[in-house]
């Protein structure tokens, strides 16, 4: 298996444009998280899905942050305007069953840089 | 508020020695540990559990130790190897059967770094 799949790998953009994150989830697993990852704060959930519906999106910052996951195999995280205290790696990640296993498999990150 | 917090941001440790890792949490719901490991331009991928019932796990060079009435765990690896060095991200879940349903909340990281 490949793995989980995000695109692109660093994202350089200006403050105000629009930025959308991709994601494939590992095929088979029905959870798929994604986190975005600070120096002072570390990893922190934005949003979780379970089969392709959002059950938990409290920590998604602000309305500039939205989550699709049309499909079992493809979840976007999108950005609009942009600004640059957004900059900062985003990783999504997909696990088994409902809630939170103890393994989630995460991908290589989205570096997302705003100027 | 930082329910769980990884207070040395670096640690740098001679290769064949014990490196500790250490984490702190505040909130007494968490029932399941985890580290996680991280390497540049890699997502974090699972290390090590434990249990809240239990107070060591050991797997091979790495032992999670859990102090319940301190709030903290800790991760040793013994001996170190250079190809240790890693971010190390302590990770916590609170009881699934709450609303929570087993979410996990992660501290900031420790930059392990091991010479040779």
């Amino acid at each position: 298996d490949a793995g989980v799949i995000q695109s692109p790998r660093h994202e350089v953009t200006e403050m105000g444009q629009e930025v959308t994150l991709r994601c494939k989830p590992i095929s088979g697993h029905n959870s798929l998280f994604w986190y975005r990852q600070t120096m002072m704060r570390g990893l922190e959930l934005l949003i979780y899905f379970n089969n392709n519906v959002p059950i938990d999106d409290s920590g998604m910052p602000e309305d500039r942050f939205s989550a699709k996951m049309p499909n079992a195999s493809f979840s976007t995280l999108k950005i609009q305007p942009s600004e640059p205290r957004d900059s900062a790696v985003y990783f999504c990640a997909s696990s088994l069953g409902r809630g939170f296993s103890y393994e989630q498999y995460f991908g290589p990150g989205t570096r997302l840089t705003v100027t | 508020d930082q329910q769980v917090k990884q207070n040395s941001p670096s640690l740098s440790v001679q290769e064949g020695r014990i490196s500790i890792l250490n984490c702190d949490y505040t909130n007494s719901m968490f029932d399941y540990f985890l580290w996680y490991k991280k390497y540049p331009a890699e997502g974090p991928t699972f290390l090590i559990s434990i249990s809240s019932i239990k107070d060591k796990n050991e797997d091979g060079r790495f032992t999670v130790f859990l102090n319940k009435s301190a709030k903290h765990l800790s991760l040793h690896i013994v001996p170190s190897q250079p190809g240790d060095s890693a971010v190390y991200f302590c990770a916590a879940r609170a009881n699934a059967g709450g609303t929570s349903y087993g979410k996990l909340t992660f501290g900031q990281g420790t930059i392990l770094t091991v010479h040779p």
